[in-house]
């Protein structure tokens, strides 16, 4: 049973351009979180999504930032536009649901994003 | 929101003494407080997690306690190793909040031989 897969791993893109990452859950997972962690920061939660639908986008900034899970395929956080202040690792997460308190969330490898 | 304060920052050891690390949080709604690993340039691995409903879990070498009256959870890890270097995060969520996790601000565990 493969893990929760993201790509690219790395990604350098210069001011002004877009950044597309993707997270695959783990099998069986429909439920993904995004998080992003600043060079030697913790964790912040940005957006909440299960399939065809955002649940929870209040960790998200307002502009530029946007996140999908579509019927098909992977989930996608789209930056448009970035500016250097966007470089940080992003990871995505995926969850089984089936507890009423506490389900565990699987951690992807992240997508190291560098601006330019 | 919910606040997760987490201390110390950084924490040294020798191996085989123990170390422990301690989280507070705000919200009392909070149910559910997992602990992460991370080494460096690698994926936040989850290596423990308690309820609500129970005041301590052990695994091994790692035990975390909950005291919900006081809102602070800590992670034990005993006979450390040099393997257990790495940087340590506590989180918190609740049920009516779609599970997502309000992190600490971590702890760089350095064990040394």
């Amino acid at each position: 049973n493969a893990g929760v897969m993201q790509n690219p791993r790395h990604l350098v893109r210069r001011r002004g351009q877009e950044a597309r990452l993707r997270c695959s859950p783990m099998k069986g997972h429909s439920h993904v979180y995004w998080y992003r962690q600043l060079p030697e920061e913790g964790l912040k939660f940005m957006v909440y999504l299960q399939k065809e639908n955002i649940i929870d986008e209040s960790g998200m900034p307002k502009e530029r930032f946007s996140a999908e899970f579509p019927k098909e395929g992977p989930s996608i956080l789209r930056i448009q536009q970035v500016v250097r202040g966007d470089s940080a690792a992003y990871f995505c997460a995926s969850s089984p649901i089936k507890q009423v308190i506490g389900n565990e969330q699987f951690f992807g490898p992240g997508t190291r994003l560098t601006v330019l | 929101g919910e606040n997760v304060e987490q201390h110390p920052s950084t924490l040294s050891v020798q191996e085989g003494d123990s170390a422990v690390i301690k989280c507070t949080y705000s919200d009392s709604a909070s149910n559910y407080f997992p602990w992460y690993k991370q080494e460096l340039g690698k994926r936040p691995q989850l290596i423990i997690d308690i309820r609500s409903n129970v005041g301590e879990k052990k695994d091994q070498r790692i035990a975390v306690t909950l005291n919900k009256t006081a809102k602070h959870f800590s992670l034990h890890i005993t006979e450390t190793q040099p393997e257990d270097s790495a940087v340590y995060f506590c989180a918190a969520s609740k049920t009516d909040s779609w599970g997502k996790l309000q992190f600490g601000a971590g702890t760089q565990v350095v064990v040394t031989p």
